[in-house]
């Protein structure tokens, strides 16, 4: 299974919002409502940020909101701040039963 | 506080087996299904497998199925990952995670596996 693909950076000024992309197919992110967002500080485990397209876990900033078009995902970050510095990951369940991470993507801010 | 402690990572030639462990605690390990995935140095994170609570669904990338297994023990509240054949492509910080059964919302600190000849 091939990585989802994600553009290898985005970046943006502080208070812009980004978003990132995560295409995969019919497969995977088209098929199923199970898309996960993570993010991931240098030398951390990965946080989750997103789950089942939308849902954000009690805790995560609400500046952070996901949405799916297709084969397509989105992560969007609003109001960017420096702390949200690191790679991101998408994350789909397959219609092998298995989950495929995205490619990852590098925020930065500028 | 949810915990999970990786453990059993180490040196180990191509070709050769490592067993790997998952302490967990703070949460109802039963209840919930547990996840490994691992990150290769300079990569992305690679799901690995997943089992459920109860261990009736099991499910493996296709990188490792057949070399790897999955398993957990209720009482002990630990996961297993049972490596064999390993390749030079297995070498990564291999994480234990629990969540929901499609995400992982809490990722342990990972032990690190090393090939070499």
């Amino acid at each position: 299974q091939s990585a989802l693909t994600q553009p290898a950076s985005v970046s943006g000024s502080p208070g812009q919002s980004i978003t990132i992309s995560c295409t995969g197919s019919s497969r995977d992110v088209g098929g199923y409502n199970y898309v996960s967002w993570y993010q991931q500080h240098p030398g951390k485990a990965p946080q989750l940020l997103i789950y089942e397209v939308t849902t954000r876990p009690s805790g995560v900033s609400i500046r952070f909101s996901g949405s799916k078009s297709g084969n397509t995902a989105f992560l969007t970050i609003s109001g960017l701040q420096a702390e949200d510095e690191a790679d991101y990951f998408c994350c789909s369940y397959t219609s092998r039963n298995t989950r495929v991470f995205g490619s990852g993507t590098k925020v930065t801010v500028l | 506080e949810v915990q999970l402690v990786e453990s059993g990572g180490g040196f180990v030639q191509p070709g050769g087996s490592l067993r790997l462990s998952c302490a967990t605690s703070g949460f109802d390990f039963k209840s919930f299904g547990m996840n490994w995935a691992r990150q290769a140095p300079g990569k992305g994170p690679e799901w690995v497998a997943y089992i459920n609570s109860g261990a009736t669904t099991i499910h493996y990338a296709d990188s490792v199925r057949g070399r790897f297994t999955i398993s957990r023990d209720d009482s002990q509240k630990s996961l297993s990952l049972q490596m064999t054949r390993l390749t030079d492509d297995d070498a990564a910080l291999y994480y234990c995670g629990t969540g929901r059964e499609y995400s992982i919302a809490v990722w342990g600190r990972g032990t690190m596996v090393t090939l070499s000849s």
